[in-house]
């Protein structure tokens, strides 16, 4: 079972207000995802890490969403002025370095935009 | 253009009955494929994967899945399911290092 820790489970924001997620990645592994599961099941790669670096990112998270992985901390990742369109389960994963190609997901932060 | 297709968005088996779930896939290169499952409320969970060799692959809690080149496919199989195993299952392609999924498969198991 992965052991990869997000929080909070649940978040609830008003339209254009900031959301926060936090993300720790199984010990050892190196490399972070964030995903975002719509409630269609669509799954959108945003954004992934190797220790402090920003490897890919979509451009969605260049504008609205900032990310980041500092060291000896959690993973994050925020929504500056959040939007109806941005209610989803976000899910982060981690995977033991680049090439390794399995990728284990934690819980995920359900986050409701009202 | 769709990298990972499931066609079978419902599937409905009773207890104890064997269980097949399609999964088809488009890439040129090496396939690195994957399924997860995904339990109510929950993150996804790794099943199997599939990089290369043996076209049957083993994976946890009984599953297993059969790699097909000329057919662009990776079925799931089980030889006997448990009202446990009711979930999404969603096939997985690894892609330019991030996973593409497919649009997932609801499983319910009647007793």
């Amino acid at each position: 079972n992965s052991k990869v820790i997000q929080t909070p489970r649940y978040l609830v924001k008003g339209q254009g207000q900031k959301a926060k997620m936090r993300c720790i990645p199984e010990k050892g592994h190196p490399v972070v995802f964030w995903y975002q599961q719509n409630k269609n099941n669509e799954f959108k790669f945003l954004i992934n890490f190797q220790n402090q670096e920003v490897l890919q990112q979509i451009d969605m998270t260049e504008k609205r969403f900032s990310a980041e992985c500092p060291s000896n901390s959690p993973c994050s990742l925020e929504i500056q002025s959040s939007e109806a369109g941005d209610s989803a389960l976000y899910l982060c994963a981690s995977s033991p370095g680049r090439s390794s190609y399995e990728q284990y997901f934690g819980p995920g932060t359900r986050l409701t935009v009202l | 253009a769709q990298s990972v297709t499931q066609p079978d968005a419902r599937v409905t088996v009773s207890e104890g009955a064997s269980l097949q779930l399609r999964c088809k896939y488009s890439y040129s290169g090496t396939p690195y494929l994957f399924w997860y499952v995904q339990y109510p409320r929950q993150g996804l969970q790794l099943l199997l994967k599939y990089y290369s060799g043996d076209p049957v692959v083993q994976g946890v809690n009984g599953f297993e899945a059969e790699f097909s080149k000329s057919n662009s496919s990776f079925h799931l199989r089980k030889a006997s399911v448990h009202w446990s195993d009711s979930a999404v299952y969603f096939c997985v392609l690894r892609r330019a290092g991030k996973l593409t999924f497919g649009d997932g498969t609801v499983l319910t198991v009647k007793p």
